[in-house]
């Protein structure tokens, strides 16, 4: 039981370059989210979504998109990367806000 | 966005000290939970907390939600080398716009020396 897996563990990016950070999870949860974390600053919600189908904005989206077609997969697209987005990012999944289940995350450098 | 306040920011103690983490906010939380983290990942949940004026126990940890449900607090007894992490408090405020969204604190980094 692999819980939640992210892909990839380290990405390097140039300004203006687009990539996605892969999300899967096998425990069939239907809440899945995504997390930035700087220093300082605890982790910052993105987007989250309650359901395939389902997706919202959290507290900052500007810059990333999020699609859910299926209850595993929940990816999570940098349109155009920018410095500021230099971050570790962490998807979570559960059954509800009750247990959120983190996977190891991705740490992302934009130059 | 409401705020969530962790204290203090950074404790260093003694192996068999006690230690207690606080997490505070002027707005009511609908649930709490506590995380610990270690470097290189993602949170791992200890605790979570629904009822005003609960206390949960985890072996040598002891979770306590306030009658108000505003504020918790996380209290270490005998702290181990291996209790070492960031500890993180995350919310869901009890608000129409904060439903569905887990909001974290900044976090405590505990280290304890042997």
């Amino acid at each position: 039981n692999a819980g939640v897996t992210q892909t990839p563990k380290f990405q390097v990016l140039k300004t203006g370059q687009s990539m996605t950070l892969q999300c899967a999870q096998d425990m069939n949860h239907e809440y899945m989210s995504w997390y930035r974390q700087d220093p300082g600053m605890g982790l910052r919600l993105i987007h989250y979504s309650v359901g395939a189908g389902i997706t919202d904005q959290g507290e900052v989206p500007n810059g990333y998109n999020v699609s859910r077609s299926t209850t595993e997969d929940f990816p999570l697209r940098l349109l155009s990367a920018a410095p500021s987005q230099t971050s570790v990012y962490f998807c979570a999944a559960g059954e509800g806000l009750y247990e959120q289940y983190f996977g190891p995350g991705t740490r992302l450098t934009v130059t | 966005t409401q705020l969530l306040e962790q204290s203090p920011q950074f404790l260093s103690i003694q192996e068999g000290e006690n230690l207690t983490v606080y997490c505070n906010s002027s707005s009511v939380f609908s649930s709490l939970q506590w995380y610990r983290q270690e470097p290189g990942e993602g949170p791992v949940l200890l605790v979570t907390v629904v009822t005003g004026g609960e206390v949960k126990k985890l072996k040598r940890l002891t979770f306590q939600f306030g009658d108000a449900r505003k504020d918790s607090s996380l209290h270490i007894t005998a702290a181990q080398p291996g209790d070492t992490g960031l500890y993180l408090c995350a919310g869901e405020f009890l608000t129409t716009d904060s439903w569905g969204k887990l909001q974290f604190g900044a976090g405590t980094q505990v280290v304890v020396t042997p």
